[in-house]
């Protein structure tokens, strides 16, 4: 287990709601990043948080927007949704220390926008 | 063009077959490669890193071939547990963003 946590696992929201999804990066790290991933495709990236400051961002529009706390934790929020939003989201942790930067990922947040 | 782009499959092979995946990524700048696999419904899982000189763990072989832009997997003697989806990813240099190919499905059966 990779120690990223996201909650909820399943969420059911109609069109024009708005959602907060949550996630708990692994011990140690200090880097969120955010991704949707539509059936059938690979993740798409929405953005990252590092210092409590987005540090980087995907191809998605404003309505998609994000925190992060002190301990490293984040917020995804998504304001007028839409059906296209229905997805599984993704949150990975990282370490700006890691040269790699690999990423690992919580199990997602499946959501369904009808 | 997408930045990723894999082979979707399916794959269908036997147990103990030889299987290989290709990749191309079109950001030469790409710095960092890697294989995920992500199981039915749940998240993808780093597989491997792909170092520049090709590195092997256990069963699984990752070779770079930055010329062509191009990543492979091979997968030796399959298992019925190797069955998932394998995604190619690559990231830029100093860019936490990563990228993802739409994945290759594999199914190994007895």
């Amino acid at each position: 287990e990779t120690g990223v946590t996201q909650s909820p696992t399943h969420l059911i929201k109609t069109r024009g709601q708005q959602v907060t999804l949550r996630c708990s990066s692994q011990s140690g790290h200090n880097t969120v990043s955010w991704y949707q991933q539509a059936l059938g495709q690979g993740p798409q990236f929405i953005f990252q948080y590092y210092r409590e400051e987005e540090n980087g961002r995907g191809n998605f529009p404003p309505r998609f927007s994000g925190l992060q706390f002190p301990n490293y934790s984040s917020e995804l929020n998504v304001n007028a949704l839409e059906l296209d939003d229905s997805a599984l989201y993704l949150c990975a942790s990282s370490s700006m220390g890691d040269s790699w930067r690999t990423q690992y990922f919580g199990p997602g947040t499946r959501l369904l926008v009808l | 063009r997408k930045e990723v782009e894999q082979d979707p499959g399916p794959f269908n092979v036997p147990e103990g077959a030889t299987v290989a995946f290709n990749c191309t990524y079109s950001n030469s700048a790409s710095q960092s490669f890697f294989w995920y696999r992500q199981d039915c419904r749940k998240e993808p899982k780093l597989l491997m890193s792909v170092y520049s000189s090709g590195n092997e763990d256990g069963r699984f072989t990752a070779q770079l071939n930055r010329a062509s832009q191009y990543i492979s997997l091979l997968i030796r003697d399959s298992k019925l547990s190797d069955s998932a989806t394998y995604l190619c990813v690559v990231n830029a240099i100093r860019s936490d963003k990563l990228v993802f190919g739409a994945g290759t499905i594999l199914r190994v059966k007895s």
